[in-house]
């Protein structure tokens, strides 16, 4: 079966552009996370959804980070206005219960900010 | 200081040996404890769950300490496969996303 799929796998951008993330959870999962990975470094949660609902954003790092889930499925980040520090890997994770693990995790965007 | 803190290596070891990485939380109320394994460029993959009774899955044995709040995976019979990082990472509680928190990760190389 597929797992959690992300897009584009790469994506290069000029500073001050504003990028989209794609993720497409396993079939099914309720439980979406979106997580940041700077190189050298583990992965830091940035949102949590449960279906299409957010119910968590405190590691949004800023008001130009954005996520949204309208039908509970497909989820994309945004980021507005991009900055040099925003370079990293962002993963998509999804699993069928918060509760329950694992979360599965997706190969990553990796975004560098020019 | 990081919630979760690993030494992140590198461990540089030959096939055959025996190595062990050790991990501290923060955080007491974390409940939930797990070794993820990430190799270059890819996404993390779940090793395993830790449980305070210690356990085991073939060659890997992970423990859990909560008074110190110490979380351990030892690999034994080490293979060039399992060259990787390998992260450390807790969740909290019932009331939590159920988000992880993840160390900065150890890397090991094994070397024939």
């Amino acid at each position: 079966g597929a797992g959690v799929s992300q897009s584009p796998r790469y994506k290069v951008a000029k500073r001050g552009q504003d990028v989209a993330l794609r993720c497409d959870p396993i079939s099914g999962h309720v439980s979406l996370f979106w997580y940041q990975q700077a190189l050298g470094q583990g992965p830091e949660f940035l949102t949590y959804f449960q279906n299409e609902a957010q119910l968590d954003k405190s590691g949004l790092p800023s008001d130009r980070f954005f996520a949204e889930r309208p039908e509970g499925s497909v989820s994309t980040l945004k980021i507005q206005r991009t900055q040099q520090e925003d370079s990293a890997v962002y993963l998509c994770a999804s699993s069928s219960d918060r509760g329950l693990q694992p979360q599965h995790f997706g190969d990553g965007t990796r975004l560098s900010i020019l | 200081r990081k919630e979760v803190e690993q030494d992140p290596g590198p461990f540089n070891v030959p096939e055959g040996a025996t190595v062990a990485f050790n991990c501290t939380y923060s955080n007491s109320a974390s409940q939930s404890f797990f070794w993820y394994r990430q190799d270059c460029r890819k996404e993390p993959k779940l090793l395993m769950s830790v449980y305070s009774s210690g356990n085991e899955d073939g060659r890997f044995t992970a423990q859990l300490n909560r008074a110190s709040q110490y979380i351990s995976l030892l690999i034994r019979d080490s293979k060039l496969s399992d060259s990787a990082t390998y992260l450390c990472v807790v969740s909290h509680g019932s009331s939590n996303t159920g988000k992880l928190i993840f160390g900065q990760g150890t890397t090991l190389q094994v070397k024939p």
